[in-house]
């Protein structure tokens, strides 16, 4: 079975510096997955990645595959105290059908101001 | 337009009771998922359903948790005899299918299970 790991498991930063979460796969991914979860509340979605060496951003957020596909890392620049939260990576481990996720254990990351 | 609601929010039971929770999707998602987030991990797959019919139920626990989708959109999860270590928030999402490729899942805010 494939398993995600995170790391680091948790993180505190000054508001205004860079971060980097990495994600790292027992297998090739099909398919990886970023969400948000804040205390009490679903999963938001942040970016998806298919394709080796694929790099995505999203105002402040840039998430990266490496080319064998078998890691990825999300990096935040300036962060803000709105970035606050759990971070999860998901894997599409159903063979590239994209329905069954596979998630690692979250990086819960604090901003302090 | 709404996202994935769940009901309730808060569900408090004793042990061997039997629970519902209730999740409505995104209107026109035709994918339905349920997981399980235990404290501290990530979310972990239960069942998808596609349109009515459950696809792929193997991360169901045992025989006791069973999920219905009688009409393709709102769905149940239904827990019989609960026990302890069923204690966890169970999230919903759901998502569509754009030409043969699903989307990505859009989730609920869940629902946290406690069993007394």
């Amino acid at each position: 079975s494939q398993e995600l790991e995170q790391s680091p498991q948790s993180l505190i930063v000054q508001e205004g510096k860079n971060l980097t979460i990495n994600c790292t796969s027992s297998k090739t991914l099909y398919g990886l997955y970023w969400y948000k979860q804040k205390y009490g509340e679903g999963l938001i979605f942040l970016m998806m990645l298919q394709k080796g060496g694929e790099e995505k951003s999203h105002e402040k957020i840039t998430a990266k595959l490496d080319e064998k596909k078998q890691q990825s890392s999300l990096h935040i620049t300036a962060s803000q105290p709105s970035h606050a939260g759990i971070y999860l990576c998901g894997a599409d481990s159903s063979g590239g059908s994209n329905y069954k996720l596979t998630f690692g254990k979250g990086t819960l990351l604090t901003v302090n101001p | 337009g709404a996202g994935v609601s769940q009901t309730p929010s808060n569900k408090v039971t004793e042990k061997g009771k039997y629970v519902e929770l209730r999740c409505d999707p995104i209107s026109g998602h035709t994918a339905l998922y349920w997981y399980r987030q235990s404290l501290g991990q990530g979310p972990e797959f239960l069942i998808y359903f596609q349109g009515t019919g459950a696809a792929d139920d193997s991360g169901l626990p045992n025989d006791r948790f069973f999920a219905v989708r009688p009409e393709g959109s709102v769905s149940t999860l239904k827990i019989q005899r609960t026990e302890r270590g069923d204690s966890a928030v169970y999230l919903c999402a759901s998502s569509f299918r754009r030409g043969a490729q699903l989307t990505e899942q859009f989730f609920g805010p869940g629902t946290r299970l406690t069993v007394l």
